[in-house]
């Protein structure tokens, strides 16, 4: 029950298009929803997170969406840039305890020039 | 800077011999975590802290110790390593809910080869 499921295991898109990386949680109790940008040789960094009393977030170019009775959440690439070629972590935790944090298993994401 | 320290950034080792990875954070966090990074399986968390003297077990923390003695540092203890726990390992920290931030600020990892 605490697992998170995330696919593709890797990812090309050419550029300009949208990336999509999908995931899955199991536990309800969960309300907090981060997903984490990793480049080679470096530490994961936050990009960004969504909590379950919306929808969905866009920050510029990356969005969240949420879907809470499918258990399910999404990270939204548009125009896709090689600059964000990288590998992306989604995660769920409970927003009170986030410091028992579960990971998805990454994705890796190559964007085509 | 604000930042998480690791050393060292890599490691050669044999089996059974003990070594420590240390961690320390200069942002005044209170939670501290340790986490492995293997292909396919993403990031596990090892152990956590969530304030001085207050550690708990992640998902996979057999055959690690840790501790929590001063804020700013959570070191990583493997009292007797083996091949199985070759891995990128990486330290974070966070404010915590308490403080309205739950981000991970990570390290730069760790690359350890038992063996």
């Amino acid at each position: 029950q605490q697992q998170v499921k995330q696919s593709p295991q890797s990812l090309i898109v050419q550029k300009g298009g949208i990336s999509i990386i999908n995931c899955a949680y199991e536990n309800t109790a969960f309300d907090y929803f981060p997903w984490y940008q990793q480049f080679p040789g470096k530490g994961p960094a936050l990009l960004i997170a969504i909590r379950p009393d919306v929808s969905e977030k866009k920050e510029g170019r990356f969005t969240i969406s949420f879907n809470k009775s499918a258990k399910q959440f999404s990270l939204h690439i548009m125009d896709s840039q090689p600059g964000d070629s990288a590998t992306y972590f989604c995660a769920a935790s409970r927003w009170s305890s986030a410091s028992k944090i579960i990971f998805g298993s990454g994705t890796r994401l190559s964007i085509r020039p | 800077e604000a930042q998480v320290t690791q050393n060292p950034r890599y490691l050669i080792t044999v089996t059974g011999k003990k070594l420590t990875v240390t961690c320390s954070q200069n942002m005044n966090h209170e939670y501290m975590s340790w986490y492995r990074q293997d292909p396919g399986l993403g990031l596990r968390q090892i152990y956590y802290s969530m304030n001085v003297e207050v550690t708990d077990k992640g998902d996979v923390p057999e055959g690690y110790k840790v501790s929590r003695k001063e804020k700013r540092n959570f070191p990583l203890i493997l009292e007797s390593p083996s091949p199985n726990q070759t891995s990128l390992y990486f330290c974070a920290s966070s404010r915590g809910p308490g403080q309205g931030s739950n981000e991970q600020f990570f390290g730069p990892g760790t690359r350890l080869t038992v063996l």
